[in-house]
């Protein structure tokens, strides 16, 4: 069945360096994928939609790639900053039902001042 | 332009208990989402609609029920609480396939 994998352990990096957040996907390979920001108690919120037809895509600080073919997609934050600490998530939509989205654990990224 | 809205915030409930979680959204969205997510966990899918009149279910319904009754309200009907149903529940909404989903705050329920 399809399969998320994130990095399972929290992320600590320096103020100023790129985050890169890992995402991998398994028996399947999802037309577009979707990042998302979580802060503590709150709800997701959007980040980045890439589609499997696009290598990059970049919002202000934010890029995100997607390799068909290693069936992985990376999510890098470049001159991070302590309020870009949060829980990142991925998602793909389901296979043969793409109304829904299957979600990651997340990733936990700590951004030292 | 509110969004997506979810009431009540917390609620602590007694086992066997009922209760109604409401949501609704302002932005003509025709899909809705219910979800849960228990501590240090993914979210998971309870039930999903995509459009006022038809619903069905996610990876978790057992225990809950939902309806749709209009396209801005979404509500989740727990029936019998037990105390694995205590988690934070997201309502999303999204304008249809492949959209991006907009979350709510979240309910928080304990269920002693």
């Amino acid at each position: 069945s399809q399969k998320i994998e994130q990095n399972s352990e929290a992320l600590n990096i320096q103020e100023g360096k790129t985050a890169t957040l890992t995402c991998n996907y398994t028996n399947y390979s999802p037309a577009y994928l979707q990042w998302y920001r979580q802060d503590p108690g709150r709800g997701p919120v959007f980040l980045l939609l890439i589609r499997e037809n696009e290598k990059e895509k970049r919002k202000e600080r934010l890029k995100v790639t997607f390799d068909t073919t290693l069936k992985q997609s990376l999510f890098h934050i470049t001159a991070s900053q302590p309020a870009d600490s949060a829980t990142y998530l991925c998602a793909p939509p389901s296979a043969g039902n793409n109304r829904k989205l299957i979600w990651g654990l997340g990733t936990s990224l700590g951004v030292n001042p | 332009n509110a969004g997506v809205t979810q009431t009540p915030k917390f609620r602590i409930l007694k086992i066997g208990q009922s209760m109604t979680l409401q949501c609704t959204q302002d932005m003509n969205h025709n899909y809705m989402y219910w979800y849960r997510q228990d501590p240090g966990m993914g979210l998971k899918l309870i039930y999903y609609s995509v459009g006022a009149g038809i619903t069905d279910k996610g990876e978790v319904p057992n225990g809950y029920n939902v309806s749709r009754s209009t396209t801005e309200d979404f509500p989740l009907r727990l029936e019998l609480a037990a105390p694995s149903q205590t988690s934070v529940y997201f309502c999303a909404s999204s304008p249809g396939t492949g959209g991006t989903q907009y979350f709510g705050p979240g309910t928080r329920l304990l269920v002693l």
